[in-house]
């Protein structure tokens, strides 16, 4: 079964452009989760999507923002990117959601870099 | 908003040693999942606790939950440096998303 894939795997844009980063969970898995990563901050929840509905939001403005697909694929959107954006995007699936056990598996994440 | 600590943050061994990372809070967990992360990739799930008091085992590795569900171990046996990454815990608090730790970065020389 192959795993999470993400798209692109390294970005780089300026400040005050916008960017969409892909996600493509395992085959059957209908909760996807993304996450920031960054040295200072380490792995902070974004948002989680189920049924093409957002179960869930962290704290980050919003100038990011996402949606899922009928199947199950995900999409994030950065807005007017600052240079604090820079980091790793890192997307997770579950089969379910709603479960405090559920199990993520995580794609390689996107490399964003901001200049 | 929870926090999840983490210590040692940096951690340097042998081969051959052994060796133990915490994973605290002050609030009570759901659920608690430890991590691996290495250079590049996405984290990889070792393993779910749930019940207080709770251990679980993998291999060469010890996982411990907290009686209260406030605090989580992982221990390594004789280490490799095939076990060279970060490690980081990831807590669940009453139905809401996961809260990681900062990580404890490890790393086993030859």
């Amino acid at each position: 079964k192959a795993g999470v894939t993400q798209t692109p795997r390294y970005l780089i844009k300026t400040r005050g452009q916008q960017v969409t980063l892909s996600c493509s969970p395992i085959s059957g898995h209908r909760s996807v989760s993304w996450y920031q990563q960054t040295p200072g901050q380490g792995l902070q929840f974004l948002f989680e999507y189920f049924s093409e509905t957002q179960r869930n939001k962290g704290n980050f403005p919003g100038r990011f923002s996402g949606r899922q697909f009928s199947n199950s694929r995900s999409e994030m959107n950065v807005s007017t990117l600052e240079l604090g954006d820079s980091a790793l995007y890192l997307c997770a699936s579950s089969p379910i959601a709603g479960v405090s056990y559920n199990e993520q598996f995580f794609g390689p994440g996107t490399r964003l870099t901001v200049l | 908003t929870q926090l999840l600590e983490q210590s040692p943050q940096f951690l340097s061994i042998q081969e051959g040693e052994n060796l133990t990372v915490y994973c605290n809070s002050s609030s009570v967990f759901s659920s608690l999942q430890w991590y691996r992360q290495e250079p590049g990739e996405g984290p990889v799930l070792l393993v779910t606790v749930v019940t207080g008091g709770e251990v679980k085992k993998l291999k060469r590795l010890t996982f411990q939950f907290g009686d209260a569900r406030k605090d989580s171990s992982l221990h390594i046996t004789a280490a490799q440096p095939g076990d060279t990454g970060l490690y980081l815990c990831a807590g669940v608090f009453a139905g809401q998303n996961f809260v990681f730790g900062p990580g404890t970065r490890l790393s086993v020389l030859p």
